[in-house]
């Protein structure tokens, strides 16, 4: 069974620095990843889509990568801003379940 | 045009009213799903129709009904609510259903259901 592990759970920056998040997955059969935002009590907002054959993808200042041999994605957001305080989420569709399996999210706070 | 609208944004409701949440794409996606979140929980799937037909219901309660009249809508008709089934309801949409593979998944802002 899929199981989406999003280490940390929580995470405080000062602005400017540049971060990374972790996704883990236990089944490496999976179609893609996918990276969301949620902004408290909002729905989620698409970040980033990698298909199982990509390793990375870009926009702005997020770039996600996908390592499908290791079981790990993460989620590099460079030059933060307070703007990017959120929660992440990510999701891996696929896997034995065809279903989308989200983690549970990291809330990131980056200060001014 | 990349929305998923939902309506309402808000709904109180006691345990015996019936009322419907509804959802709307208008990105030619041909599957639509529901999910519930609770607080600081992540989603949880609800029900996934793919080209108007129900494709996978997970378990979820009677007192859920879901509806697609059209490839562009979606509902949901609540029925003898409990408290416990207060939460965050999110509607979705991608190119194709998520279990063939490539479909970027699109969510509305949420209706937030409170069951008195």
């Amino acid at each position: 069974k899929q199981e989406v592990t999003q280490i940390p759970a929580a995470l405080s920056v000062p602005e400017g620095e540049n971060l990374v998040l972790n996704c883990s997955f236990t089944d490496s059969a999976i179609y893609n990843l996918q990276w969301f935002r949620q902004d408290p009590g909002k729905g989620l907002t698409s970040l980033l889509l990698i298909q199982s054959s990509q390793r990375e993808q870009t926009s702005g200042r997020l770039n996600a990568s996908l390592d499908k041999s290791s079981g790990r994605s993460t989620l590099y957001i460079a030059a933060s801003q307070p703007g990017d305080s959120a929660t992440y989420l990510c999701a891996a569709y696929g896997g034995s379940q065809g279903n989308l399996i989200f983690g549970k999210g990291t809330k990131l706070s980056v200060k001014p | 045009d990349t929305e998923v609208t939902q309506t309402p944004k808000h709904l109180v409701m006691g345990m015996t009213n019936k009322k419907s949440l509804k959802c709307e794409q208008h990105m030619g996606h041909r599957a639509m799903y529901w999910y519930k979140q609770k607080a600081k929980k992540p989603p949880e799937l609800m029900f996934v129709y793919s080209y108007e037909k129900l494709s996978i219901n997970e378990s979820v309660p009677s007192r859920f009904s879901p509806e697609c009249p059209n490839s562009s809508l979606l509902n949901l008709h609540l029925h003898a609510l409990q408290p416990e089934d207060s939460a965050l309801y999110l509607c979705a949409s991608s190119q194709d259903e998520f279990a063939w593979g490539t479909g970027e998944l699109f969510f509305g802002e949420g209706s937030r259901l409170t069951v008195l």
